[in-house]
């Protein structure tokens, strides 16, 4: 069975700082990764998909999460953090066509 | 082009009283999906329709819960009789068809309805 963990449910950095959001995953067989972001009172928005093409999986707004199989991560990146990156951020794994979402991790960045 | 939208914003209805939740998907998408989201927690995955057929409705709650899909693009989430813990954001994704064991096609989301059961 697919399952995701987010290791914190909170993380809070500075502007201009490294983001480093943890997710770990089980799968019994190779996967497909997601993660989401939630801005407050927004949709969902697709930040990046890995589906074992590169490991390396570049998204939107300079966010990026490397697919790791001997660890079972796929943590997400981003070199500098910006004020608009405040929100809400999903692991996700796919089960055929269900996704099994992480708790969450809200982002907090201090200015 | 448009994005997945659903109807009403926000709901706030009396405990016993029936509601229902309206999703419009992308054109195109024959993949449907209805997600639950409670306060501070991820997505609960709810039902999956491939055009209007729903092989897994795994996830509905009780059986309280019901949808439908007509013309293999609007879907209709009912809730009967609604109780208290029943309040959460329910969300409606679409995707392109979704074949079994096949590279999980993105969903798109829409802006969900809050339910408030009073």
């Amino acid at each position: 069975a697919q399952s995701v963990t987010q290791l914190d449910s909170h993380v809070s950095v500075s502007e201009g700082t490294p983001v480093l959001l943890r997710c770990n995953y089980s799968s019994s067989y190779s996967p497909s990764l997601f993660w989401y972001v939630q801005h407050p009172n927004k949709g969902l928005q697709l930040l990046l998909k890995y589906t074992s093409a590169a490991t390396l999986v570049k998204g939107i707004n300079g966010f990026e999460a490397e697919f790791k199989k001997s660890e079972t991560s796929f943590h997400l990146t981003k070199p500098s953090a910006h004020m608009s990156d405040a929100a809400e951020y999903f692991c996700v794994v796919s089960a055929d066509y269900q996704l099994i979402w992480g708790a969450g991790t809200k982002l907090i960045i201090k200015p | 082009g448009a994005g997945v939208s659903q109807s009403p914003s926000n709901k706030v209805t009396e405990k016993g009283k029936d509601v229902e939740l309206r999703c419009d998907p992308i054109s195109g998408h024959t993949a449907l999906y209805w997600y639950r989201q409670s306060l501070g927690q991820g997505l609960e995955f709810l039902i999956y329709f491939q055009g209007n057929s729903a092989p897994d409705k795994s996830g509905l709650p009780s059986d309280r819960f019901s949808a439908e899909r007509t013309g293999g693009s609007v879907s209709t989430l009912t809730i009967q009789r609604t109780q208290q813990e029943d309040s959460a954001v329910y969300l409606c994704a679409s995707s392109l068809a979704q074949s079994a064991g096949a590279t999980q096609e993105t969903q798109y989301f829409g802006p969900g309805t809050r339910l408030l059961v009073l």
